[in-house]
């Protein structure tokens, strides 16, 4: 999405730490949304956000910051399996009152041994 | 397993052909939407139903794109004289809103991969 931005690609070592920026623009925020992509396979939903703050859940945290329109998504303890592409999608309530979803272009993130 | 279906997996077709595609979605999911995208970037939203009424249609949504959720269960999104532009993952997703729940979160299908050639 044009409003949203993320970067492209990132590299870890197996057991690190990666952390996922997302920035946004939009007048009618209302809940920031992190999911995960394996190839050729389904986005699933991994954490969302709607107020300030950090969110755990296992490995993976999410952080948001409404003043900034910035999130990250931190995965801790890096696992081959974590390989995946990383999407941000923002819903916004500006053009209609039902809450589309945005994506951006999604982080690959590239686990080595 | 009671996700979000896709059928077909795969669809190689030739420019100007016809093809449909079904989303089965998670069966108390009352909003249904169809998504494409392409290598490289994060899904574009087409369109979206709540229920059997199809509610908005994305500026993507070209006149030969049509979809359909007849009974506010199942749908299946039409793609006429399919051009290579086409050329996508066409996925869908599900989910339930009811008053009171903010989430509303999408469930996805593994989607529809189409080749035009």
């Amino acid at each position: 999405g044009q409003n949203i931005d993320q970067p492209t690609e990132m590299t870890a070592t197996e057991g690190a730490i990666v952390q996922i920026n997302c920035t946004y623009q939009t007048s009618g925020f209302n809940g920031l949304f992190w999911y995960q992509q394996h190839a050729g396979e389904a986005p699933t939903f991994l954490s969302y956000n709607v107020l300030d703050g950090l969110e755990e859940k296992g490995r993976f945290s999410s952080f948001l910051s409404r003043s900034k329109g910035y999130s990250y998504l931190l995965l801790k303890e890096l696992q081959m399996k974590d390989s995946a592409s990383y999407l941000c999608a923002v819903r916004d309530l500006t053009t209609d009152s039902w809450g589309k979803f945005q994506f951006g272009a999604g982080t690959q993130v590239v686990v080595t041994p | 397993d009671t996700g979000v279906s896709q059928d077909p997996r795969h669809k190689i077709t030739k420019r100007g052909q016809n093809v449909t595609f079904r989303c089965d979605p998670i069966s108390e999911h009352n909003r249904l939407y169809w998504y494409r995208q392409t290598l490289g970037q994060g899904p574009e939203f087409l369109t979206y139903f709540q229920n059997e009424a199809q509610l908005e249609k994305s500026r993507l949504l070209s006149d030969r794109f049509s979809a359909e959720r007849p009974k506010g269960s199942f749908s299946t999104l039409e793609i006429q004289r399919t051009e290579q532009g086409d050329s996508a993952m066409y996925l869908c997703a599900s989910s339930l809103q009811t008053a009171g729940v903010a989430k509303n979160i999408q469930y996805f299908g593994a989607g529809t991969r189409l080749s035009v050639l």
